[in-house]
């Protein structure tokens, strides 16, 4: 069974830094790429960024409202993916999810963590 | 404003039809064939619907189905059962530099 399980939220203050965990089980994590989104309380999903597999050089991709601040990476030793968000301002509070991407689809979210930037 | 055009809402009674409709650009939706729709209920993760405009992934019901016509993709629920009841989401791939774009959501209500 696919699992992918989220960590790592919490009360952050603006402009400090956080890191969320995204430990995966039940498929080869290596072969697949992973994306994160969020959904701030009671919006829609946003696409954060995307981590292609080794097969692909392991290459990122972010949206712009994160780019330059957040770095996702990974470790397929550990099959865990990674989202460091650094300069955390109040408009990044959100629950997080990461996903298993295939082939243009996400076909598997873990059941997110929850971010909160406050003062 | 998301990039992907939703109706807030529809609803209808069990056993009947509904369609949810996804309109975006020939950037995104009329470009490709890689739309996806995603059902979330309160508090709990998204799940893939619909794949690459009409496919069904392994043990979502044959009740849901999609399609694709010019640059609106379309969502159809038949025989609605009130476990149904929630948000459903349109992505499509727009391209190499975007890459993803979503829409904002459609709550569905079953009467």
């Amino acid at each position: 069974e696919v699992q992918l399980v989220e960590s790592g939220g919490g009360l952050v203050q603006p402009g400090r830094s956080l890191t969320l965990s995204c430990t995966a089980s039940g498929f080869t994590f290596g072969d697949y790429a992973v994306s994160w989104f969020r959904q701030a309380p009671g919006k829609g999903l946003e696409w954060v960024g995307f981590i292609r597999n080794k097969f692909y050089g392991g290459t990122t991709e972010y949206a712009a409202s994160v780019k330059g601040r957040f770095t996702i990476s990974r470790d397929d030793s550990k099959s865990i993916a990674y989202l460091q968000m650094n300069s955390l301002k109040t408009e990044d509070t959100a629950v997080y999810y990461c996903t298993k991407y295939t082939n243009y689809f996400f076909d598997y979210w873990g059941q997110g963590s929850l971010v909160t930037v406050s003062s | 404003q998301s990039a992907l055009t939703q109706p807030r809402s529809v609803s209808g009674s069990p056993g009947q039809s509904v369609t949810i409709s996804c309109t975006g650009t020939s950037s995104d939706v009329g470009g490709y064939k890689y739309v996806s729709w995603y059902q979330q209920h309160p508090g709990k993760a998204p799940k893939l619907m619909i794949y690459d405009v009409t496919k069904r992934p392994s043990g979502v019901p044959d009740r849901f189905s999609g399609s694709k016509s010019g640059n609106t993709a379309s969502l159809t629920i038949s025989g609605l059962q009130a476990e149904d009841e929630a948000d459903y989401y349109c992505c499509s791939f727009a391209g190499s530099y975007t890459l993803w774009v979503f829409g904002g959501g459609t709550e569905l209500t079953v009467l």
